[in-house]
């Protein structure tokens, strides 16, 4: 099945800084990939839509000077949250559909602690 | 907008026991698909139903989307603590994007 990998798995950083999380499709091309973001004992809520080549969609209420999404190429999508604040922590999970499919392959999963 | 419920929240069972989940739609679907996130992991994707009334079953899980193509279920017949973690249904939204349901947590007891 396809894969999609996510760096870095866990990650834990000062407030004020700026984390990048970066999402690849391995074994095929997406075009679009989401950006989700999970809190404990939550649902997936969606962020963006990452799209290759042009700029992102970002959900009503998402910060688009916050959370900086670029899909450089067909295999790669980043996420930055810039100037993280500690209610930035949460689960950040991105995935992808294959081409012409709509079931989506996600991510493992970044954890983000700011403190 | 368009916005996707399950119930329960949560579900506690006894080992051998079966265990159902419902989801939702506010808007007829084209599909419905299914995740399960275990514990610390990701979502994983099990199934998807497209047709109107279509029954799909997965070993001891059973998938059904309603006649209307608004609703649907799991049924875990006998749970095993394998079977243990958030299940989510989700929608095609605008844009390919997936609406998410709140999740069905299921806790087995052995």
């Amino acid at each position: 099945g396809a894969v999609v990998s996510q760096h870095p798995s866990r990650v834990i950083c000062k407030s004020g800084t700026s984390v990048k999380i970066e999402c690849r499709s391995l074994d095929f091309q997406a075009t679009t990939m989401f950006w989700y973001r999970q809190f404990p004992k939550q649902s997936l809520m969606l962020m963006a839509t990452s799209n290759e080549g042009s700029k992102a969609t970002y959900e009503q209420g998402v910060e688009k000077d916050k959370f900086l999404i670029n899909h450089a190429s067909l295999t790669l999508s980043t996420l930055t949250v810039t100037s993280a604040h500690p209610e930035d922590s949460s689960f950040y999970i991105c995935s992808a559909p294959l081409q012409g499919r709509e079931t989506q392959y996600f991510g493992p999963g970044t954890r983000l602690l700011v403190l | 907008g368009q916005q996707v419920m399950q119930i329960p929240q949560y579900q506690h069972v006894q080992e051998g026991e079966d265990f159902t989940t419902y989801c939702n739609s506010s808007t007829t679907l084209s599909n419905i698909q299914w995740y399960k996130q275990r514990p610390g992991g990701h979502p994983v994707f099990l199934i998807q139903l497209v047709k109107s009334g279509e029954v799909k079953k997965q070993k001891r899980l059973t998938f059904q989307f309603g006649e209307a193509k608004k609703n649907s279920s799991l049924h875990i017949t006998a749970t095993q603590t394998t079977d243990v973690g958030t299940y989510f249904c989700a929608g095609p939204g605008n844009t390919g994007k997936l609406i998410f349901g709140q999740g069905t947590t299921l806790q087995v007891k052995p």
